[in-house]
């Protein structure tokens, strides 16, 4: 079966715009989470969706947001972008929110902020 | 304070050779289960292996296996004959709790590069 798509795949922004990024989990995938992946920090968790309840948040900025559809799609927000923000966003689904699954990750958006 | 740790950030191995990668965590959870992802120049994350902290075998995966040391708060993992397509960056990765969901913390990853 298809993996976790995410869309777009890279993409360039100048500071102040926004960006949304899109994430389709595996079917019958509930949970989907978020990360961000920078050299200088890793990878840090954004926020995790369930059933389009947002369950867990990380220390990010509310510039940061994110949302679930009732087919599971995810979507994350970034406004008024920052240089910093340049990272490659990860979107990883699950299949319940039992504590023994495990996360399957998309390929991800590879941003750039000029 | 650093939930995960992995000492090494690069590592050389020559290929068909054994080669451990260290992970140690940090948790006062009694449950928890701590995962190995290997990332290529690609950039996706591929799942490898997972170790309950309440299982009393330590976890295989093909070539993968898991060192699990729960009373050092070790999850080291070790890939057997190592391939020249092992190169990548290994990431240890912990879960906390029964609510924690899909929050998973990760470490900071070691660079692995097999010499033929």
């Amino acid at each position: 079966k298809a993996g976790v798509t995410q869309t777009p795949r890279y993409l360039i922004k100048t500071r102040g715009q926004q960006v949304t990024l899109s994430c389709s989990p595996i079917s019958g995938h509930r949970s989907v989470s978020w990360y961000q992946q920078t050299p200088g920090q890793g990878l840090q968790f954004l926020f995790e969706y369930f059933s389009e309840t947002q369950r867990n948040k990380g220390n990010f900025p509310g510039r940061f947001s994110g949302r679930q559809f009732s087919n599971s799609r995810s979507e994350m927000n970034v406004s008024t972008l920052e240089l910093g923000d340049s990272a490659l966003y990860l979107c990883a689904s699950s299949i319940d929110s039992a504590n023994t699954g495990e996360l399957f990750f998309g390929e991800g958006s590879r941003l750039t902020v000029l | 304070a650093q939930k995960i740790t992995q000492t090494q950030p690069g590592m050389f191995v020559q290929e068909k050779e054994a080669v451990t990668l260290d992970c140690t965590y940090d948790t006062s959870d009694q449950s928890y289960g701590l995962f190995w992802y290997k990332q290529p120049s690609s950039g996706e994350m591929i799942f490898l292996i997972y170790q309950g902290s309440y299982d009393e075998q330590n976890a295989t995966e093909g070539r993968y296996s898991l060192n699990f040391q729960k009373a050092r708060k070790s999850a080291n993992l070790v890939i057997s004959a190592s391939q020249l397509g092992d190169s990548a960056m290994y990431f240890c990765a912990m879960r906390e709790g029964e609510t924690s969901y899909d929050k998973v913390i990760f470490g900071p990853g070691t660079s692995l590069s097999v010499i033929p």
